[in-house]
């Protein structure tokens, strides 16, 4: 294990849900992430955080809501998805934001949105 | 925008045998080049890097060649075993910037016939 836990693995929702995908990481490291894996984009980053404050939001849509109450769980809130948001939705965590620090990712939520 | 470009996307080879896979990077501010390797139903997992002051790296059947000039960096893996089965991507990031800014390539589905 990498030390890097998501609940829930798999997901089903309807277009009108309100569903949140939860991250936690046991490695005390200060940055974490989001990222969404399709077939088009296979590691698109989402959002990143660093000591718990976004520093990064690409461009996401917001139906997509982030939540870091503290350095070793995130979340992120879901509501009104569409069909094309169904991906494997990967979080990951890294000691800090240094561009050669590792990522340790977790094994993802599987979202299907109906 | 700066781009990584993995070739191929899918690779088959031999129990055994050797399999390269191949990046080119497009920003010259780029000196750190992680691979990761993602198992099925897991999150990517660091498995080496190589920084832009060294031209190759090893470790068992492992290996990664950099070649800045040509800003192209290969990962070899050698007398494949069927645990190598797995997608792999590389990716190419600043260590001196954010790791927000690391860029991923598409992946390359590798499978290891027995």
């Amino acid at each position: 294990e990498t030390g890097v836990t998501q609940t829930p693995r798999h997901l089903v929702m309807g277009m009108t849900n309100k569903k949140s995908l939860k991250c936690e990481q046991h490695l005390g490291h200060n940055a974490m992430y989001w990222y969404k894996q399709s077939a088009k984009k296979p590691l698109e980053l989402m959002f990143v955080y660093n000591f718990k404050e976004q520093t990064e939001n690409n461009s996401v849509p917001s139906r997509f809501s982030p939540e870091c109450p503290n350095s070793s769980h995130l979340f992120l809130h879901l509501h009104t998805l569409q069909p094309e948001d169904s991906a494997l939705y990967l979080c990951a965590s890294s000691q800090t934001l240094a561009g050669d620090n590792e990522q340790f990712f977790g094994p993802g939520t599987r979202l299907t949105v109906l | 925008g700066e781009n990584v470009e993995q070739h191929p996307s899918t690779l088959s080879v031999q129990e055994g045998d050797s399999a390269v896979i191949k990046c080119t990077y497009s920003d010259s501010a780029s000196n750190y080049f992680p691979w990761y390797k993602q198992e099925l139903g897991k999150g990517p997992q660091l498995i080496i890097d190589i920084r832009s002051n060294v031209g190759e790296k090893k470790d068992q059947r492992i290996a990664v060649t950099l070649n800045k000039t040509a800003k192209h960096f290969s990962l070899h893996i050698t007398e494949t075993q069927p645990e190598d089965s797995a997608v792999y991507f590389c990716a190419a990031s600043d260590e001196y910037s954010s790791a927000s800014k690391i860029i991923f390539g598409s992946g390359t589905r590798l499978s290891i016939r027995p």
